[in-house]
């Protein structure tokens, strides 16, 4: 199984271009999130969709949308990129029951706005 | 903000010393759960504690939940140049959310 996977894994944007992250997971998880890293920031919740069909804003959720196109399909879309978002973005999916499990994540995607 | 803190930032140990890194949270946390990331790679699952004053193993790896859950540690017995990376706890409050601390980065020396 190929789990999480991530689409592009670099990107190079000018400031006020749009982009589009895709994520796909194989493992029927109905939980999938969007992380950003930055250095000694650790991993920060941008959003997640708990089920299909469901969209919820994370700790730093404002810059970014975010579409559930079915239970494989989060992604996460940029609109007009500045160069605070430069990170690497996560994504990642986890099945809720009975409890809350592990998180297993894509490779990650290198975003430079310059 | 954030909501679980970390420490240390960064650690350097000679290979066959023990090494540890403590999380720290404000709030009573329903779970932890730690991941190590390898330079360059993504996030892996170690392991889950959820008990009160829990205490798991994994090889050389023990993981311990404080008894008011509130914070935790990872301790590694005995180093190697493979335990090398970042290592997160992450705790969940009860709602969907995992908060993530600022990870403690290990560097072995050979």
């Amino acid at each position: 199984n190929a789990g999480v996977t991530q689409t592009p894994k670099f990107q190079v944007l000018k400031t006020g271009q749009s982009m589009t992250l895709q994520c796909a997971q194989d493992m029927n998880h109905n939980s999938m999130y969007w992380y950003r890293q930055d250095p000694g920031m650790g991993l920060r919740l941008i959003y997640y969709s708990a089920s299909e069909g469901t969209t919820d804003k994370g700790e730093v959720p404002n810059g970014y949308n975010v579409s559930r196109l079915n239970k494989r399909e989060f992604s996460l879309r940029l609109e007009s990129a500045a160069p605070s978002q430069t990170s690497v973005y996560f994504c990642a999916s986890s099945e809720v029951v009975p409890v809350y499990g592990k998180l297993f994540f894509g490779s990650g995607t290198q975003l430079s706005v310059l | 903000g954030q909501q679980v803190m970390q420490i240390p930032q960064y650690q350097h140990v000679q290979e066959g010393e023990d090494f540890t890194t403590y999380c720290n949270s404000s709030t009573t946390l329903s779970n932890i759960q730690w991941y190590k990331q390898r330079p360059g790679g993504h996030p892996v699952f170690l392991i889950q504690l959820v008990k009160s004053g829990e205490v798991k193993k994994q090889k050389r790896l023990t993981f311990q939940f404080g008894e008011a859950k509130k914070n935790s540690s990872l301790h590694i017995t005995a180093t190697q140049t493979t335990d090398v990376g970042t290592y997160f706890c992450a705790g969940r409050t009860g709602a969907n959310n995992l908060f993530f601390g600022t990870g403690t980065r290990l560097t072995v020396i050979p």
